[in-house]
């Protein structure tokens, strides 16, 4: 089955320096790779996805991934973080042979001023 | 607003009973998608359904049970409910439920308590 891993719990970064949340991805087949962020009492909202094509795919609010197929992962990257980017990020996978998403732990974000 | 709703969004109920939580996908959406969110074991995939029928299972417990109606609506119902069954329940959905690129949008969540 597939399963996603987020090495890092936390991750703190100053406000204007760039961020890197990371993720690693197993799969039996072709990857489908998904970003989420949930903000406090809310629930997920979609950020982008890497179905295939270009290995850097742009999504919402400056953020975009980089699919990395030798290195299995699919690290989510904004050049200049807000504090309004504090949030947890999820990474999601499904592979072409099954339909259920899989979620990793979650990465908690802060961005301090 | 990503056009899932869920109901109710706070419920409060005690061990040994059940509740039923409700899910209308987005318009259009033909796959709709249980999951449940706790502190100790994060982000979990309960079920999945498209047009009525269920189309994938995950880690959902015997006591859990789900449908998906024909306007498309879906309930879980919780039964025998226990104090670790507290946690936030989400319902999503998606336009297919056999193309697997496609992506999935997130209720605001129904938050569980069991006391």
């Amino acid at each position: 089955a597939q399963s996603v891993a987020q090495p890092e719990d936390q991750v703190n970064v100053a406000e204007g320096n760039p961020l890197t949340v990371k993720c690693t991805y197993s799969v039996s087949g072709n990857p489908y790779l998904f970003w989420y962020v949930q903000y406090p009492n809310r629930g997920l909202q979609f950020l982008l996805k890497y179905i295939t094509g270009d290995n850097l795919v742009k999504g919402s609010y400056g953020f975009e991934a980089e699919f990395n197929k030798s290195q299995t992962s699919f690290h989510l990257k904004k050049p200049s973080a807000l504090v309004s980017d504090s949030a947890l990020y999820f990474c999601a996978v499904r592979d072409e042979y099954n339909n259920d998403m899989r979620f990793g732990a979650g990465t908690r974000l802060t961005v301090k001023p | 607003d990503s056009g899932v709703t869920q109901t109710p969004k706070h419920l409060i109920t005690a061990t040994g009973q059940r509740v039923t939580l409700r899910c209308s996908p987005r318009s259009g959406d033909l796959s709709v998608y249980w999951y449940q969110q706790s502190l100790d074991q994060g982000l979990q995939f309960l079920i999945q359904y498209y047009n009525g029928e269920e189309r994938a299972k995950g880690n959902i417990l015997e006591r859990f049970s789900a449908q998906q109606f024909p306007d498309l609506h879906s309930e879980l119902n919780l039964s025998s409910l226990e104090l670790g069954d507290s946690a936030l329940y989400f319902c999503a959905s998606s336009v297919s439920g056999s193309q697997t690129g496609n992506t999935i949008y997130f209720g605001e969540g129904s938050w569980l308590t069991v006391v």
